[in-house]
């Protein structure tokens, strides 16, 4: 069955750092991935996919992920973090028919001023 | 842009009663899904519908079924709330052809008292 693993639960940054948040999936083929943000009482906005081509996916709000397929890693990165950036990303698989995904159990992101 | 609504942000129950939850989405999508979102567990599937009264069974299906009349509307039902049903509850939806990302409402916080 298809899986997803976010091993962070929280990560803190200070403003203007970079960010690393890091995703692993279990899949048998190639993998459909997706990278959401939830901003708090909101429902889920999408940041950037991959299916197929180029493996460094460039998304909105200046974030980017690189698909790694030796390492089954999608790795969600963005060179420096804003105050607003602070939300709960997850990291989601294309899983089965009817564009059913499955979840990762989600990263809390702080940002220290 | 998509657009999907769901009909509260809040919602207070009691024990034992029957609850209704409504999503609607205006881009004409076959597919549509519930989740609901529980700290430490991500999204969890409840159910899906990719047709009007189609409906498949997700992940955690029991205590719950689910309603499409229309194709822009679907409903989920608790038969009888339980205090364990207390949850953030999301409806997305998404094109049948192709791969594609699941656009979601803005969520109903349900407390089940």
């Amino acid at each position: 069955a298809q899986s997803v693993t976010q091993p962070d639960i929280h990560i803190t940054v200070s403003e203007g750092a970079s960010l690393e948040l890091r995703c692993n999936y279990s899949y048998g083929a190639t993998p459909y991935l997706f990278w959401y943000v939830q901003s708090p009482g909101q429902g889920l906005q999408l940041l950037l996919k991959y299916f197929s081509g180029d493996t460094l996916v460039q998304g909105i709000k200046g974030f980017e992920a690189e698909f790694k397929r030796s390492q089954s890693s999608f790795n969600l990165r963005k060179p420096s973090v804003h105050w607003s950036d602070a939300a709960e990303y997850f990291c989601a698989v294309l899983s089965g028919g009817y564009q059913k995904v499955t979840f990762g159990i989600g990263t809390k992101l702080q940002v220290i001023p | 842009d998509v657009k999907v609504t769901q009909s509260s942000r809040y919602l207070v129950k009691r024990t034992g009663e029957k609850v209704f939850l409504e999503c609607v989405q205006d881009m004409d999508h076959e597919n549509m899904f519930w989740y609901r979102q529980d700290p430490g567990l991500g999204l969890r599937l409840i159910y899906f519908s990719y047709d009007v009264k189609m409906k498949e069974k997700g992940d955690i299906p029991e205590g719950y079924s689910v309603s499409r009349e229309k194709k822009e509307r679907f409903s989920l039902i608790l038969e009888s709330a339980s205090t364990n049903q207390t949850s953030m509850y999301l409806c997305a939806s998404s094109p049948r052809t192709g791969v594609n990302e699941q656009y979601f409402g803005p969520g109903t916080r349900l407390t089940v008292t």
